[in-house]
């Protein structure tokens, strides 16, 4: 069965870089049917795709977070991370990872595998 | 980059069918089979419930359905169970390989 577990700094200063990574387990981040991505909840607010990376380094991000995200992979460690640069209280979420299939497998942009999230506090 | 319209809060008695509208443009839900819509219980992750407008993942009691019809989607709950008490989010595809939410509806099961 496929898992995915977020880890990172659960506080963040503002103007710093939130940095988050996304351990899979029981199954290939290599997998061609598929890319990884992460997605945002802020408390008693609704979800927000913040991009999305393909183990080859292909990403997509949301047009107005780009100027700010970075999200990188490492196949050697079943991983993929999430920058995400001069934080401010609006950053405040639960950070969820996912598998995002693009329609290469099952459908077409959809999360089918989610990891149980990672609240992230932003404040000084 | 604006998300897709869902009505706050529905509720629904036992055994009952409620539906959940999703409204967007052509540019999202209109313009692509892509939508998908997500249960969210408190405290947990969301988990995927339909996917490209109409189809049921593996393991996804039946009596939950998905329609599309111009730029709306909906998502359908039949014979309606407290354990459906959730919140539901759509999601779709929008042109320029970018996705968008929305905002959430909270049903209620009275």
């Amino acid at each position: 069965q496929l898992q995915l577990q977020e880890s990172g700094p659960g506080l963040v200063k503002p103007s710093e870089t939130l940095s988050l990574t996304c351990t899979v387990s029981g199954g290939s981040i290599s997998s061609s049917s598929y890319y990884w991505g992460w997605i945002r909840q802020p408390p008693g607010k609704g979800l927000e795709w913040i991009g999305s990376i393909y183990y080859g380094g292909s990403t997509y991000y949301k047009p107005s977070l780009k100027s700010r995200v970075t999200i990188s992979v490492d196949t050697s460690k079943n991983q993929f991370s999430l920058k995400l640069s001069s934080v401010t209280a609006a950053d405040t979420a639960v950070y969820y990872c996912a598998r995002h299939d693009l329609g290469a497998a099952a459908g077409g942009w959809l999360f089918d595998y989610w990891g149980q999230g990672t609240l992230v506090t932003v404040s000084s | 980059q604006s998300a897709l319209t869902q009505p706050a809060s529905v509720s629904g008695s036992p055994g009952q069918s409620i539906t959940i509208s999703c409204t967007g443009t052509s540019s999202d839900v209109g313009g692509y089979n892509y939508v998908s819509w997500y249960q969210q219980h408190p405290g947990k992750a969301p988990k995927l419930m339909i996917y490209d407008v109409s189809n049921r993942p593996s393991g996804v009691s039946n009596r939950f359905s998905g329609s599309k019809s111009g730029n709306t989607a909906s998502l359908t709950i039949s014979g309606l169970q407290a354990e459906d008490e959730a919140d539901y989010y759509c999601s779709s595809y929008r042109s320029s390989s970018t996705l968008v939410f929305g905002g959430g509806t909270k049903l209620t099961v009275l």
